[in-house]
This record gives structure tokens, sequence and C-alpha cells, in this order.
């Protein structure tokens, strides 16, 4: 599976905007970005997903590279529900298609 | 959107039982669901796919006759965890794709925290 990178952690205000990085140069041609975001004791809650064209939809923004070896999730404004562990995840072509998540970026939300 | 529910949320037994955790599709078939385990401060870690009416595929390292997973009906799976000892304590998801769907989200249950004393 391709592998992506993101940094351990990151702050923010409430009310701000955040961008959350996520590296995958070894993307390939067919592998989709998605974004998934996990609360304390909580299962994983689906965030949005893209190819190559930026995408956006009620919850944040997917901005991609033209490249396509890194993506910016986009939090509009922060609010403190929005404080959680954020997973770029690359997936195979396909539908059914499992998910490999890494150690993810946790976001905190200052208020 | 899709709602995944899990049972039970929380259970505790004794080392050497059996604990079986459902997880529910509740308004959409799933024809392929996942099952994760995730040990405290840990990223997810996927343990099996479960595909409706056929067997189970694992993840190398999970052993199959531990973690018994059956998928018998498209809004269905169970795991259970055999002969539990405390080292199988873990926060255990399981989740699933709508049928038909295409490329999209995985819907994800709300997991089962499992102590084994």
């Amino acid at each position: 599976d391709a592998k992506t990178t993101q940094p351990n952690s990151m702050e923010s205000n409430e009310e701000e905007p955040v961008h959350l990085p996520c590296n995958h140069s070894t993307i390939s041609g067919t592998d989709y970005i998605h974004w998934y975001r996990q609360l304390p004791s909580q299962g994983p809650e689906y965030v949005i997903h893209g190819l190559t064209s930026n995408v956006n939809n009620r919850m944040a923004s997917l901005a991609i590279a033209e490249d396509r070896k890194s993506s910016t999730l986009i939090l509009h404004r922060a609010t403190l529900r929005d404080a959680a562990v954020y997973y770029c995840i690359l997936t195979e072509t396909g539908a059914n298609s499992k998910l490999t998540f890494g150690k993810g970026i946790t976001l905190s939300v200052r208020p | 959107g899709a709602v995944v529910s899990q049972h039970p949320s929380r259970v505790i037994c004794k080392s050497g039982t059996s604990v079986k955790i459902e997880c529910r599709s509740l308004d959409f078939q799933a024809t392929t669901m996942f099952w994760y385990r995730q040990f405290p401060k840990q990223s997810l870690m996927l343990m099996a796919t479960s595909n409706e009416g056929s067997k189970a595929t694992y993840e190398q390292g999970v052993e199959k006759d531990k973690f018994l997973i059956n998928h018998a009906s498209l809004t269905l799976s169970t795991l259970t965890v055999t002969s539990a000892h405390p080292e199988d304590s873990s926060f255990y998801i399981c989740s699933a794709y709508q049928r038909g769907a295409g490329v999209g989200e995985q819907f994800f249950g709300p997991g089962t925290r499992l102590t084994v004393l």
C-alpha cells in the first residue's frame, strides 16, 4: 500500500481555518485520497475523499496538488468539536477497498 | 448518513472465556465489513475483511482460530474472541461499505471496549 506521512500534531484556534497537510509521494495514478477523523473513544468518521480534483463538502475541503504527491485537508472554521486525530489514507482503485490507518495527525483546538 | 452499530459497547470478561461482538448496518446492506483493533494511544489495525456468505480474509499475524468472524447476512457480522486473555483487551471497531455505492465512505461503528481480567 502506498504510504502517507503527516505531522504528529497541530494546534489551531477556534473559528480559524485549519490546514492539515499530507504527503504521499509514492501515490499511484489510481489511488484515491481519503480523510477520516477519530474523536476520543469513538469509531472513525469519514471526512472527505478525492482522486485528482479539489473536493468540497459540508465538513471540509480537500486540496490535491497537481502532481498528486501531497494534499491538504482544510477545515474552514475550526470548532472545539473538530479536535480529533485526522487520518490521511490512500486506497487502491475500486469499491470496498480496505483502509490502512497510519498514526494520523492530532488536532487540538484552542478556545 | 448510513449507521453502523456495535453491541456490546463495553464488555468485561474473565480470562479463558469467549466474547462475541456484533456489528450491524442499520439502514443499508453491506457485502463487505471490516474488523479493526485499536490499543491505547495507537492507530487502528485491520484484523480481517468479512464478506457476506464467505470466509473472512485475515491480515497477517491475526489468528483466525482465535478471532472467529461470521458474516451471515448483509447487515450483520460477528467477531468472537475465543479463550480471551488480558492481552486481547482492546478497542474493537467494525466498519462497512454501503452495497453498490462505489468508491466512497466507509461507515464505522462506535467500537466495543473489551477488558479481559
